[in-house]
């Protein structure tokens, strides 16, 4: 089945500065790419997500890349704010209804 | 925030029962969905249904149960045999069409004493 790693860990930047998580996929059949960002307390929400049949995605702050062939995709944030602050989800699924795997998250602080 | 809602927040139960987390939604949705919440594991899916009176087995669906009789409804029932119960549970529900989000409710966390 589908394994999504995801890196690092644990991220902190200052803001204004850029943050960037990568995720490695393991299922070639996988063609939708979520991200989710999860406030402490809160539910996840989605930001962001990319299709197999683009390679990079814009919106506003956040974009998102794909390489199917190395099967890895990334979230980058320009210009941190402190809101950015959260745990960040990567995943990946065949069809967005379908079994969505999630990588373990990536905890974000930004530092004033 | 609202169309998606689990109940209790917080849950307590002792070592040997079986206890039953709640999740409905208002929003028409196909699919809905269970996961387990640990630190550093990230979200690990118990269940799935796409349609009423259909479903899954996730990753990790050992010591759990589900019904799916209604659209709205998807309880989740862990049972004595899950061995390490203690988590953060969330439900969330989708469309059923390409390319949506899944929404999420507030998660309920369950605590075995």
């Amino acid at each position: 089945g589908e394994n999504v790693e995801q890196h690092p860990s644990t991220l902190s930047v200052q803001e204004g500065d850029s943050a960037v998580i990568k995720c490695t996929y393991s299922d070639s059949a996988s063609n939708y790419f979520p991200w989710y960002k999860q406030e402490l307390g809160k539910r996840p929400q989605l930001i962001i997500d990319i299709r197999s049949n683009v390679g990079e995605k814009k919106d506003q702050r956040i974009a998102v890349t794909l390489n199917k062939t190395a099967k890895h995709f990334s979230l980058h944030i320009t210009e941190t704010q402190p809101e950015d602050s959260a745990v960040y989800f990567c995943a990946a699924s065949e069809t967005s209804y379908d079994k969505v795997i999630f990588g373990p998250g990536t905890s974000l602080s930004v530092i004033p | 925030d609202g169309g998606i809602t689990q109940s209790p927040k917080y849950l307590f139960r002792k070592e040997g029962q079986n206890v039953t987390l709640s999740c409905e939604q208002n929003l028409n949705h196909d699919a809905m969905y269970w996961y387990r919440q640990d630190p550093g594991q990230g979200l690990r899916l118990i269940y799935y249904s796409q349609i009423v009176n259909d479903f899954q087995k996730g990753d990790i669906a050992e010591g759990y149960s589900v019904s799916r009789e209604k659209k709205e409804s998807f309880p989740l029932t862990v049972t004595s045999a899950q061995k390490n119960p203690t988590a953060f549970y969330l439900c969330a529900s989708h469309t059923g069409e390409h390319y949506n989000e899944q929404f999420f409710g507030p998660g309920t966390r369950l605590t075995v004493l």
